[in-house]
């Protein structure tokens, strides 16, 4: 079946610092999308990448697409103690006559002030 | 901003008991879907749920496990005698896509599930 693995697991960066994360999929997607979940919190929606090798923009977060839409990355620059939590990509594709959606297995991120 | 519903937001139950948690999804979403996390880990996918039948289901999804959609509004997943490895957070989520479509998930605040 379809994985989605995250690198790293855990990330600790000095508050100013810059963070990223990487997704790869086991299987070429349809789409993949970002959640975040704070500490104690539920996953919220991110983005969404669609477009083979789209880049998007929210703020100080850039997210890409691969080429293939195997993999993707999520990069926040200027790190804040307000991006403190645990970042999910979801792989989107499809099973029998649905899409399926699979989260990675999502990387920490501890912003130290 | 609408919301996904879930309660209890925390069950205690002795193993082999069943549990009931419930869902109200949007109101306009036509797909429904239970995650659970077991603590520090990762979101799994259980089931999903569209027009009245599941639609896909995990290997996780046995038959300790079903979802029902009892009237218009709620969406329940039953664990028929629970473990202590279903000891986790149960998420329910919809969407409104079609299959066709890219589903983006509205999560609710999840039922933390404890089994002693």
């Amino acid at each position: 079946g379809q994985q989605v693995m995250q690198i790293p697991q855990y990330q600790h960066v000095q508050e100013g610092e810059d963070f990223t994360t990487y997704c790869n999929s086991s299987t070429t997607l349809s789409n993949i999308q970002w959640y975040k979940q704070r500490p104690g919190g539920h996953p919220v929606f991110l983005i969404q990448l669609v477009k083979s090798g789209e880049v998007k923009k929210q703020k100080r977060l850039t997210f890409q697409f691969g080429e293939a839409k195997k993999n993707s990355s999520l990069h926040i620059t200027a790190t804040q103690t307000t991006d403190v939590g645990t970042y999910f990509c979801a792989g989107v594709g499809q099973s029998g006559g649905y899409q399926k959606v699979t989260f990675g297995t999502g990387t920490k991120l501890q912003v130290i002030p | 901003e609408p919301e996904v519903t879930q309660t209890p937001s925390h069950q205690v139950t002795q193993m082999g008991q069943e549990v009931i948690l419930r869902c109200v999804p949007i109101s306009n979403h036509l797909y429904f879907y239970w995650y659970r996390q077991i603590l520090g880990q990762k979101v799994e996918f259980l089931v999903s749920f569209y027009n009245n039948e599941i639609s896909e289901k995990s290997e996780i999804f046995d038959d300790q496990f079903s979802v029902e959609r009892p009237d218009g509004s709620n969406f329940t997943l039953k664990i028929r005698s629970t473990k202590l490895e279903d000891s986790a957070m149960y998420f329910c989520a919809s969407s409104e896509q079609r299959p066709s479509g890219a589903n983006v998930l509205t999560f609710g605040a999840g039922s933390r599930l404890t089994v002693l």
